[in-house]
């Protein structure tokens, strides 16, 4: 059974810094590519970072761009979302999402996301 | 930037007839995904690649597109359906994730 478990959300000053962690399981982790969604409170979905199976490829949206970096540990089955200087607008809960198979840019697993609040 | 738009709501009775439709540029070159998502639970994927059904979707959810235009039907639409949607796609490099706003779908 695929199982991605996110950690590292909480509450952090404007400007500060957070490390998630997303663990997976139950798939070779080393062969998808992998994500991060945020969703914040009652908002919609909004993709944040994607990163190939060998790290090769990164990509990041506009509003991160320059302060977030996405990172992956295949030996220890973990995908990383290293945030900085950090905003308001960051609060969200964060999913870690795996790429689906089959080409196309689409998320066929998701786990249940990890809270993160920007405030002072 | 690219955007992907979905009406902000649908209502439709039990046992009726849901569509859900999300109108982008690129959705002629790129597949598009469509995730259903209960208060408080991360999204679950119902339609990819445009119309593939993953397992363990009741075959009441289908998907279909036209240019540039996609859309998600529930048919036989039942309580436990009622949700947001969202649509979800690329841009037209194939590069970034690009989400619709959502849909909320009521049931009657």
């Amino acid at each position: 059974e695929v199982q991605l478990v996110e950690s590292g959300g909480g509450l952090v000053k404007p400007g500060g810094s957070l490390r998630l962690s997303c663990a997976a399981s139950g798939f070779t982790f080393s062969s998808y590519s992998m994500n991060w969604v945020r969703q914040a409170p009652g908002k919609g979905l909004e993709w944040v970072s994607s990163i190939s199976s060998s790290s090769s490829y990164i990509y990041y949206a506009d509003s991160v761009k320059g302060r977030f970096t996405i990172s992956r540990d295949n030996a220890k089955n973990s995908l990383y979302l290293q945030m900085n200087s950090l905003r308001a607008e960051d609060t969200a809960v964060y999913y870690c999402a795996r790429d689906s198979e089959g080409g196309g840019v689409g998320f066929d697993y998701w786990g249940q996301g990890t809270l993160v609040t920007v405030s002072s | 930037s690219y955007e992907l738009t979905q009406p902000p709501s649908v209502s439709v009775s039990p046992g009726q007839t849901a569509r859900i439709t999300c109108s982008g540029d690129a959705l002629p070159k790129q597949y598009a995904y469509w995730y259903q998502q209960k208060p408080g639970q991360a999204p679950v994927l119902v339609i990819y690649k445009d119309s593939e059904r993953p397992s363990g979707i009741p075959e009441r959810f289908s998907g279909s597109s036209s240019g540039t235009t996609v859309t998600l039907t529930i048919s036989g639409v039942q309580a436990e359906d009622e949700a947001d949607y969202y649509c979800q796609s690329a841009d037209s490099s194939g590069t970034y994730g690009v989400f619709g706003g959502g849909t909320k779908l009521t049931v009657l």
